[in-house]
């Protein structure tokens, strides 16, 4: 049973534009959503997360959505680079209060961005 | 601070063989969790362990195990390597392991 959905499987958006991945997560009791950014070869690298409490948090050019009642999350890309090139993924993890200590993560997005 | 670090980096074993992985976490970082990575089903959660003991263990057969010393360091072990075990073995270690968990750069297992 996949518990997180993630769109699209590819994204091919041009340098300077807006790259938007979301996930969909099944789960109510999910209570911590990290997105991981990895190239090839490489293992996956925290890019920034958020709890259920708060709707949007920004880091730089990376922003997450969050909607509780949707059960959604999204990641956007401000300002696209091909340096923004890699594979990402979304995860989510139960929290303290019935903890299972691992994360499920959606099946990526392969983001290429073009100069 | 140094990373999660893993090794070795890439093994090529053939099956029926049997296969050791080392992961050294992050300096205070108690919990370690590793992960399966593979092009058709992507991340998947192996186990975890905190403080030598497994606290979850992830729906793959009894072949694949781990454990965790004193230090933190842990080890994960395959036994009779099949084809389908070819994967990039990941371990990821954090304070607790219900928040931020930090992941190595990966062991690439080719099972020939």
């Amino acid at each position: 049973q996949q518990q997180v959905k993630q769109s699209p499987q590819s994204l091919i958006v041009q340098k300077g534009g807006i790259s938007i991945i979301n996930c969909a997560y099944e789960n109510t009791a999910f209570d911590y959503f990290p997105w991981y950014q990895q190239f090839p070869g490489k293992g996956p690298a925290l890019l920034i997360a958020i709890r259920p409490d708060v709707s949007e948090k920004k880091e730089g050019r990376f922003t997450i959505s969050f909607n509780k009642s949707a059960k959604q999350f999204s990641l956007h890309i401000m300002d696209s680079q091909p340096g923004d090139s890699a594979t990402y993924f979304c995860a989510a993890n139960l929290g303290y209060e019935g903890s299972n200590y691992k994360l499920t993560f959606g099946k990526g997005t392969l983001l290429t961005v073009n100069p | 601070k140094a990373g999660v670090t893993q090794t070795p980096r890439y093994l090529i074993k053939t099956r029926g063989q049997q296969v050791t992985l080392s992961c050294s976490p992050i300096s205070g970082h108690r919990s370690v969790s590793w992960y399966q990575q593979t092009p058709g089903q992507g991340l998947q959660f192996l186990f975890e362990y905190f403080s030598e003991t497994q606290r979850n263990k992830g729906n793959f057969p009894g072949r694949f195990s781990g454990r965790q010393f004193s230090n933190s360091r842990s080890e994960m072990n395959v036994s009779t390597l099949e084809l389908g075990d070819s994967a990039l073995y990941l371990c990821a270690s954090s304070f607790t392991g219900y928040n931020e968990q930090f992941f190595g750069p990966g062991t690439r297992l080719t099972v020939l």
